[in-house]
């Protein structure tokens, strides 16, 4: 089973701020990472899939890289509805999450 | 509008078995994967199980395989997850979800989720 290690598992910004969010895939998985949001006591939402294309409908501000295993979410400017928690989660064998990472103010 | 509405979820005893089912509406069910995903209370997320579009083809996490059946009926727009000899760690918000409609992208539409309460 492929194995996500995503880091932090919080962390603390403002609005305004730049916030990364990583994840480490325990083998070569073809930049097959999506990212999602998760508010509490909601389902969550796909923010980007294949590592960096865009879900319909999400704010530009978010935006994902890939070098070989390791894997980037970037929220450009943190507005106040991005506070929540974000998981990675590998594609290339069938589905694997990451831990989370909170980001809080 | 996509609609993923789980069926009530409930308390049930360690060894127990439990049929879970979501209903979907919106759009065309038979043209999807669909999936099992869970989240112990406090907890991450984790993927529990995936079903082709046809129901011929299916994947299991290694934590439910043998104990757990993900199943279809593409007639009643209905996707199903029979779990037996369910234990204390199996207690959860099970939600489903719909694949995305390019493999491997993840799931695109959710359910609100049912918890799932496994006592000992």
């Amino acid at each position: 089973e492929i194995r996500m290690t995503q880091f932090p598992s919080s962390l603390s910004a403002s609005v305004g701020d730049k916030v990364t969010v990583s994840c480490r895939s325990s083998q070569t998985i073809n930049n097959l990472v999506n990212w999602y949001q998760q508010k509490p006591g909601k389902p969550p939402t796909l923010l980007i899939y294949n590592s960096n294309t865009l879900e319909s409908g999400v704010p530009s501000r978010f935006s994902g890289n890939a070098s070989g295993t390791d894997f980037t979410l970037t929220i450009s400017c943190l507005k106040p509805e991005d506070f929540a928690t974000y998981f990675c989660q590998q594609g290339y064998s069938t589905y694997t999450f990451g831990q989370g990472t909170k980001v809080e103010l | 509008e996509v609609q993923l509405v789980e069926s009530r979820g409930g308390l049930v005893q360690a060894g127990g078995s439990l049929r879970l089912s979501c209903s979907a509406s919106g759009f065309y069910f038979g043209q999807y994967w669909m999936s099992w995903v869970r989240q112990a209370p406090g907890k991450g997320l984790e993927w529990v199980a995936n079903i082709g579009q046809d129901g011929d083809d299916k994947n299991y996490a290694d934590s439910v395989k043998g104990r757990f059946t993900i199943s279809r009926d593409n007639a009643r727009d209905l996707l199903y997850l029979h779990m037996k000899s369910l234990r204390v760690g199996d207690t959860a918000v099970y939600y489903c979800a719909r694949d995305h409609i390019i493999a491997s992208a993840g799931s695109d539409r959710w359910g609100q989720g049912t918890l799932v309460t496994v006592s000992s």
